[in-house]
């Protein structure tokens, strides 16, 4: 079975362009969640989607949304990029809302120049 | 309430020792613990979890143990080998509201010297 996969798996944008990032999870799979992870931090949680409809919101600002579709691939996009957006985006998906046994993707390395 | 603190930040041991990294929670919502895995420009692998309802969890070299009353746990990793060498992150989650999500620590990166 194919892992999480994620594309495209390196970015680089301008400041002030948006980006879109696609994921598609686990066959069977119904949560995606979204993760940012700066340089030598832990990854920190943006969304988490179930079932196709938001289950959870991370402390980041209204330029980040995402979506997921009926197959339950998701995209995360980011608007007006800044400097600070720069980072390894990471889904993961899991059978179970609660996030049990989580397996992420390899990333997407975004760099906002 | 949500942070999980990591120690140490790096730990260096040499092939054969023991590498052992700790983590301390406060939200007692948690109720999963993961340990994950990175190799540098991966994304991180589920490695061994525990729940509080055992106080030890065993994986072939890889031991979680955990305190409840202390909100404490960590994870040991016996006869340690170069291809060790990664950064570890512990985790947590519950079941409701925001303690749903997966609450990462800071990351420890393990060095093993072969």
């Amino acid at each position: 079975d194919a892992g999480v996969t994620q594309s495209p798996t390196h970015l680089i944008k301008t400041r002030g362009q948006h980006v879109t990032l696609r994921c598609s999870p686990i066959s069977g799979h119904k949560s995606v969640s979204w993760y940012q992870q700066v340089l030598g931090q832990g990854p920190q949680f943006i969304f988490q989607y179930y079932e196709k409809e938001e289950r959870g919101r991370g402390n980041f600002p209204d330029r980040f949304s995402a979506r997921q579709f009926p197959n339950y691939s998701s995209e995360l996009n980011v608007n007006a990029l800044l400097l600070g957006d720069s980072a390894l985006y990471l889904c993961a998906s899991s059978f179970l809302q609660t996030n049990t046994e989580a397996f992420f993707g390899q990333g997407t390395r975004l760099t906002v120049v | 309430q949500q942070q999980v603190k990591q120690s140490p930040q790096s730990l260096i041991v040499q092939k054969g020792g023991i590498s052992i990294i700790n983590c301390a929670y406060e939200n007692t919502a948690f109720d999963y613990f993961p340990w994950y895995q990175q190799f540098p420009g991966k994304g991180p692998a589920l490695l061994i979890a525990i729940r509080p309802d055992v106080s030890e969890k065993k994986e072939g070299r890889f031991t979680i143990s955990f305190n409840k009353s202390a909100k404490q746990f960590s994870l040991h990793i016996m006869d340690s080998q170069p291809g060790d060498s990664a950064t570890y992150f512990c985790a947590a989650s519950g079941k409701g509201g925001s303690a749903r999500q997966l609450t990462f620590g800071s990351g420890t990166q393990l060095t093993v010297l072969p």
